[in-house]
């Protein structure tokens, strides 16, 4: 079964510091990664997903997220915060057992992100 | 664009009471429709995957007589919790899937059992 882990529960940065938010997945073929954000009575909001090709993605709001199969890792990055980036982040992995859909998520825990100005 | 609506935002019953929650996709067709529960300080959990016209499937745990879920069109997927107890209680998300590789979530329905 798939799986993923989100070590970091909750992260405070500085405005204007690097960002880099922890996602290591479980799966046992080629993975579909996800990247979302989640703000207070807002859906969840696709940052980036990775499916194939380059292993570097660039996402909306200047995010960024490496795949590094060797160590099963799909970390967030974010070379300077702002504040309204402030919310929960979430990695997920997506499934397509049976050609059914890629949408079946496992979603990590999460990482709160609070910014300080 | 690729807005995808809840309804009600918030709700609160009885216990034994049957709630109603409505998922819509509001400018595109959604073939897929997803529906998650989240508790507090907790991840998403997939509960069923519904296709339009078709009988949801269900994670493995989820009640399937507790949680109906119908999908009876393209833009419009409804979750009915039936004789829900206090530890239904949750965040429900939908969300609706144009094409396999893309969903759009829905903001969410906060379900209060009392």
């Amino acid at each position: 079964a798939q799986s993923v882990t989100q070590p970091d529960i909750h992260i405070t940065v500085s405005e204007g510091a690097s960002l880099e938010l922890r996602c290591n997945y479980s799966y046992g073929a080629t993975p579909y990664l996800f990247w979302y954000v989640q703000s207070p009575g807002q859906g969840l909001q696709l940052l980036l997903k990775y499916f194939s090709g380059d292993t570097l993605v660039q996402g909306i709001k200047g995010f960024e997220a490496e795949f590094k199969r060797s160590q099963s890792s799909f970390n967030l990055r974010k070379p300077s915060v702002h504040w309204s980036d402030a919310a929960e982040y979430f990695c997920a992995v997506g499934s397509n057992a049976g050609g059914t859909s890629y949408g079946k998520l496992t979603f990590g825990q999460g990482t709160i992100l609070t910014v300080h100005p | 664009g690729a807005v995808v609506s809840q309804h009600p935002s918030r709700v609160i019953c009885k216990s034994g009471t049957s709630v109603k929650i409505e998922c819509r996709s509001l400018d595109f067709q959604a073939t897929t429709m997803f529906w998650y529960r989240q508790f507090p300080k907790q991840s998403l959990m997939l509960m069923a995957t519904s296709n339009e016209g078709s009988k949801a499937t269900y994670e493995q745990g989820v009640e399937k007589d507790k949680f109906l879920i119908n999908h009876a069109s393209l833009t419009l997927s409804t979750l009915t919790v039936t004789s829900a107890h206090p530890e239904d209680s949750s965040f429900y998300i939908c969300s609706a899937s144009p094409v396999l590789e893309t969903q759009y979530f829905g903001p969410g329905t906060r379900l209060l059992v009392l």
